[in-house]
This record gives structure tokens, sequence and C-alpha cells, in this order.
């Protein structure tokens, strides 16, 4: 099956950096999730999005959902050290509630 | 609230054996999914339950794998006879039903090794 591609595939920074991370596909999404991953847990959700263009934030997160509908961004800023985890994109269409993840990211915070 | 509950947490078995998975979702959830995580990857889509019928299992390998969920409640998902490629980690989400987009919660995951 599908799996849309995550870059980086992992990143290592140093607590109070912030990070960006993207999501492509090869198809297009109606809607785009981000979720997290912590060890031995399921995902979380983080933020959702809903249209084309749209720039939502939840805190020190802030993600977009591309205009072309193939890709949507993820921002942290000033890393602490709880945002160490997996991060994994998600799309859905309309009428149908199956996800597509992607591949993931991995963030490790150097101390 | 109770999240998603999953048993066992950890399984270890010898390719050909077989192994159940029980799910439990979050109450009046209609919607039960179960995903495959495979090491290193996003978690993929076997099965999706809507109460006890079967909305999409194009991605369940049905030689091997089935799943039910008789009274629209509990799920079990079960592997016979396991591949060594079934080493993952075993998913189940749940979500309500009604328009618009409805979030998927996950459980903790069933960790499936097979040697």
């Amino acid at each position: 099956g599908q799996q849309l591609n995550q870059s980086p595939q992992s990143m290592f920074i140093q607590e109070g950096e912030d990070v960006s991370m993207n999501c492509t596909s090869s198809s297009i999404f109606n809607t785009w999730l981000w979720y997290k991953q912590d060890p031995g847990e399921g995902p979380v959700l983080l933020i959702a999005l809903y249209k084309a263009g749209e720039l939502t934030s939840n805190g020190r997160l802030t993600a977009q959902f591309g205009i072309t509908r193939k890709d949507s961004f993820l921002n942290i800023s000033a890393s602490i050290p709880s945002d160490v985890g997996i991060y994994f994109c998600a799309g859905r269409n309309f009428g149908n509630e199956k996800l597509t993840f992607g591949t993931g990211t991995r963030l490790t915070i150097i101390p | 609230e109770a999240g998603v509950a999953q048993s066992p947490r950890y399984k270890i078995i010898e390719k050909r054996q077989s192994v159940a998975f029980w799910c439990n979702p979050i109450s009046g959830h209609a919607t039960l999914y179960w995903y495959q995580q495979i090491l290193g990857q996003g978690p993929k889509l076997l099965i999706q339950f809507q109460n006890n019928g079967v909305v999409d299992d194009s991605q369940l390998p049905k030689d091997r794998f089935s799943a039910e969920r008789l009274k629209g409640v509990d799920s079990t998902l079960k592997i016979q006879p396991a591949k060594l490629e079934d080493s993952a980690v075993y998913l189940c989400a749940s979500s309500p039903t009604g328009q618009g987009y409805n979030e998927q919660f996950f459980g903790p995951g069933t960790r499936l090794t097979v040697l």
C-alpha cells in the first residue's frame, strides 16, 4: 500500500532549536493530519488540516496544508525534551475514514 | 474516559504458530481499525469495522489473517500460521461516527515477535 514520504527521516537537535519537517504524496488528500508517537504507545493526534493553504497552530506546533494538496509541513518552535519521538503525517479523503501514513520523522534532542 | 485497550502488550511466538490479539475500543465508538506497524514504518491499515460489519479489508492478508467484531464492541485479530515478516506492532484504533472528520484514537499496541 501507499506510504507518504517524510523528510528528514531523523533529526538531531539541541533543546530550544526550531524544527521543520515535511510530507509529500503522489496523490492529493482532502485532509492532512500530524501525529506523534512515543515509544511503546500508539500515535496521538497533534494537528488536523482541512483546507488547501490552511495554516494551523497548536501551542508551539504549526502545520500547513500545501496548496497542491500533495504536501504538508510541520514546524515546532523552541523544542523541549518532551518533543522527542516519531512524528507521522497522514492523509485522508472525504467520505473515507482510511488514513494513509507517512514514513515518519524521528526527533532526538541532544543534551 | 478510558482509552483503547489492547492485550497482550507483547507476544513472542515461533513461525507457523497461531496468535490472537484483543482490542476494546472507547465506549460508544462505532468504528474500529486494526493497523500493522513494521519497525521504521508508519501504521498500515489492515481492516476497518463499522459496528460489526467490515468496511475495508483490502490490505488484510486473508490467507493467514482474520478479524472479527461479533457484537460491535470488542475485536480480535488472529494470525494463523505466523510468518517471520509478521513481526510488527499491531495497533487498534477507534473513532466515533458522525458527519465530518472523526478522530481516530489509538491503543498502545501489541508487539509481536515471530522467531
